[in-house]
């Protein structure tokens, strides 16, 4: 059963326009949820995160929303660049006593076409 | 900079034959993870531990073992490898707390013939 679901599975976008990737999960538990952004050969890198607590969060070109009600959130790319080619995943966590497993959504390959 | 080692990065094995993934962490973090990562699946968890002598199983945790002899060092072992056990294996250490950052490796790519 997957607990995270993140869509679309891959998406193309025109350098400048803005992405839009979302994800939902079933665990009212999760408190966490961070982005994570993966170039090919390597391993992911944290992009970005928000805590349960907050609806949004913003980084640069890079803003996260969460919306705790419907047990969604999304991340929004503006003036995507060719550069932000990589698969992006979603991702929840439980912290229990101070020990966390994160849980993962499928993943979503952009491609940015210049 | 946190840094996590896999070794080797590609691997080719046999199967029924045992294989064993390594991964080395310089950033003394409590927690180590081993998932896998196959298209449409995403990244799933199979082992993690909390500390030095200390395993637990993760979301699919069937075929594989781990070990986790050290603050630095976890293992995961496949001990009879079949073929459904082809992937990509990322190794990640992270400390505690909700809302710490999770450091991953480059990734070994395991193919069993």
């Amino acid at each position: 059963q997957q607990q995270v679901r993140q869509s679309p599975q891959s998406l193309t976008v025109w350098e400048g326009g803005t992405t839009v990737l979302t994800c939902s999960y079933e665990d009212s538990t999760f408190n966490y949820f961070p982005w994570y952004q993966q170039f090919p050969g390597e391993g992911p890198a944290l992009l970005i995160s928000i805590l349960s607590v907050s609806d949004k969060k913003e980084d640069g070109r890079f803003t996260t929303f969460f919306n705790k009600r419907e047990k969604k959130l999304s991340l929004h790319i503006i003036d995507s660049q060719p550069g932000d080619s990589a698969t992006y995943f979603c991702a929840a966590l439980m912290a229990t006593g101070g020990n966390n497993k994160l849980t993962f959504g499928q993943g979503t390959v952009l491609s940015v076409i210049p | 900079e946190a840094a996590v080692t896999q070794s080797p990065r590609n691997k080719v094995a046999v199967t029924g034959g045992k294989v064993t993934l390594s991964c080395n962490q310089t950033n003394n973090h409590n927690n180590m993870y081993w998932y896998r990562q196959d298209t449409g699946h995403g990244l799933r968890l199979i082992h993690y531990s909390y500390g030095a002598g200390s395993t637990e199983k993760g979301d699919i945790p069937d075929g594989y073992k781990a070990s986790r002899p050290s603050q630095e060092n976890f293992s995961l072992i496949l001990e009879l490898a079949t073929p459904s056990q082809t992937s990509v294996y990322f190794c990640a250490s992270g400390d505690r707390g909700r809302d710490t950052e999770v450091f991953f490796g480059k990734g070994t790519r395991l193919t069993v013939v």
